[in-house]
């Protein structure tokens, strides 16, 4: 089966820049998306298509997507991005998350 | 606005049945592939079930097939999961997901049912 790997934590002070990868095999040639979940609610997407932001996520959050690894880099981090995110993708008829990884705002 | 709400979760004992409910409004229900996708408490999202828009194509994961059932109701604006053969494993939050482009993310979901499978 198809398996997309996270780091499970990530560091990121105020202001600065945290990436967050999601590898999996020849991932590039495939569509990756991403999901904040912060504590108690529902996932909500910040990046479709690789690189696009639904209506309403701050510019601050950006994705790239190529060869096996998918990046979702939220620039200036706020405090209010302290959450888990997790990657997706389509494959084989099913859909495919990451291992998903906690984003802390020290 | 977008809602989808989810209904009929609980404690079951294993072995047990459930049928769990998605209630879509604030959109045209039949033209959007549907998912169930859960998260055992304190763990990640595991993706469960999608259904078509017709609801001719119809896929699960490994581990529910054969146990779980999904479908729709497009004149009722519902989706629909009927889990038989319960497991300890399955419990979890489920929650119920519109696809905006037939095998791509997510855009929308429910706020998630929680399904205890425990004697």
């Amino acid at each position: 089966s198809y398996e997309l790997t996270q780091p499970p934590s990530v560091s990121v002070s105020p202001g600065q820049t945290a990436s967050i990868t999601c590898s999996g095999d020849k991932l590039g040639d495939k569509y990756a998306c991403w999901y904040q979940q912060k504590p108690g609610q529902s996932p909500m997407l910040v990046i479709y298509q690789d690189t696009k932001r639904p209506s309403g996520i701050p510019e601050r959050f950006s994705g790239s997507n190529s060869g096996n690894t998918a990046t979702l880099t939220i620039s200036g981090t706020q405090a209010l991005d302290e959450a888990d995110y997790y990657c997706q993708a389509w494959h084989n008829n099913t859909y495919v998350f990451g291992t998903g990884t906690r984003v802390t705002v020290l | 606005q977008v809602q989808l709400v989810e209904s009929g979760g609980g404690l079951v004992d294993p072995g047990g049945s459930l049928r769990l409910s998605c209630a879509a409004s604030g959109f045209t229900f039949r033209d959007y592939y549907m998912s169930w996708i859960r998260q055992a408490p304190g763990k990640g999202l595991e993706w469960v079930s999608f259904i078509s828009s017709s609801g001719n194509t119809i896929s699960y994961t490994d581990s529910v097939k054969g146990r779980f059932t999904i479908s729709r109701d497009n004149a009722k604006n519902s989706l629909f999961l009927q889990m038989n053969s319960l497991r300890a494993e399955d419990t979890a939050v489920y929650y119920c997901a519109r696809d905006p482009a037939a095998g791509r993310d997510f855009d929308y979901w429910g706020q998630g049912s929680l399904v205890t499978v425990s004697s």
